[in-house]
């Protein structure tokens, strides 16, 4: 089956610090690759998303890279900032089917000033 | 453009209860899905629709759980009668569909806090 492996949390940085959550998986077809962010409070909010090998996602600062031969999608902030401070979902649907969003769990990430 | 919207917020309600959730997708999305997020994990599929059809209903706990979409917009979802384990927040999100199973990624409400006491 389809299953998504993200970096235990939580993760606590400071202002301007490098951040890196590490998000790996397995698929039974060819997936698309998905970062959410939750805000407190709020809902599930697409940050960035790669189709294909190879592609890189960016958004807000954050990036994060498709690769298929080691199955990964980390994603990268060079500096964060308080407003950062969220949880982050790494998600893939395989394309061209009917095929849901499998979720990881999700990594809780604190920015202290 | 409006989002995916949801009603109520929060709810609490006693175990054996009943309680239904609604949402309206974003005009035009033909794919809704329902998805149950318990709190520290990841959102987990309950129901998806294409249309007014399932196309996956494969976790829902139908004993208790039940989901429909009439004439292929708005959907509620019901939970009859309510466990404690049913503590969590419930999402609905929709896609639209380009054919040949091609889709936009997911867009996702606000979500529904439910508590089971």
């Amino acid at each position: 089956g389809n299953s998504v492996t993200q970096m235990e949390g939580p993760v606590t940085l400071s202002e301007e610090a490098f951040l890196t959550i590490n998000c790996t998986y397995t698929a039974t077809g060819y997936p698309s690759l998905f970062w959410y962010v939750q805000y407190p409070g709020e809902g599930l909010q697409l940050l960035l998303k790669a189709t294909k090998a190879d592609d890189k996602g960016s958004n807000k600062g954050f990036e994060a890279t498709y690769r298929k031969e080691t199955t990964s999608f980390h994603l990268e902030k060079g500096s964060v900032q308080v407003s950062d401070s969220a949880v982050y979902f790494c998600a893939l649907r395989i394309n061209f089917g009917n095929e849901k969003l499998t979720f990881g769990t999700g990594t809780r990430l604190t920015i202290i000033p | 453009e409006a989002g995916v919207a949801q009603s109520p917020r929060y709810k609490i309600i006693e175990k054996r209860q009943s309680v239904a959730f609604w949402c309206n997708p974003i005009s035009g999305h033909a794919t809704l899905y329902w998805y149950q997020q318990i709190l520290g994990q990841g959102p987990k599929l309950l129901i998806q629709f294409q249309n007014n059809g399932v196309v996956d209903d494969s976790q829902l706990p139908k004993d208790r759980f039940s989901a429909e979409r009439l004439k292929g917009v708005d959907s509620t979802l019901k939970i009859q009668p309510a466990k404690l384990e049913d503590s969590a927040v419930y999402l609905c999100a929709s896609s639209l569909d380009y054919g040949q199973g091609i889709r936009t990624e997911a867009f996702f409400g606000q979500g529904t806090r439910l508590t089971v006491v």
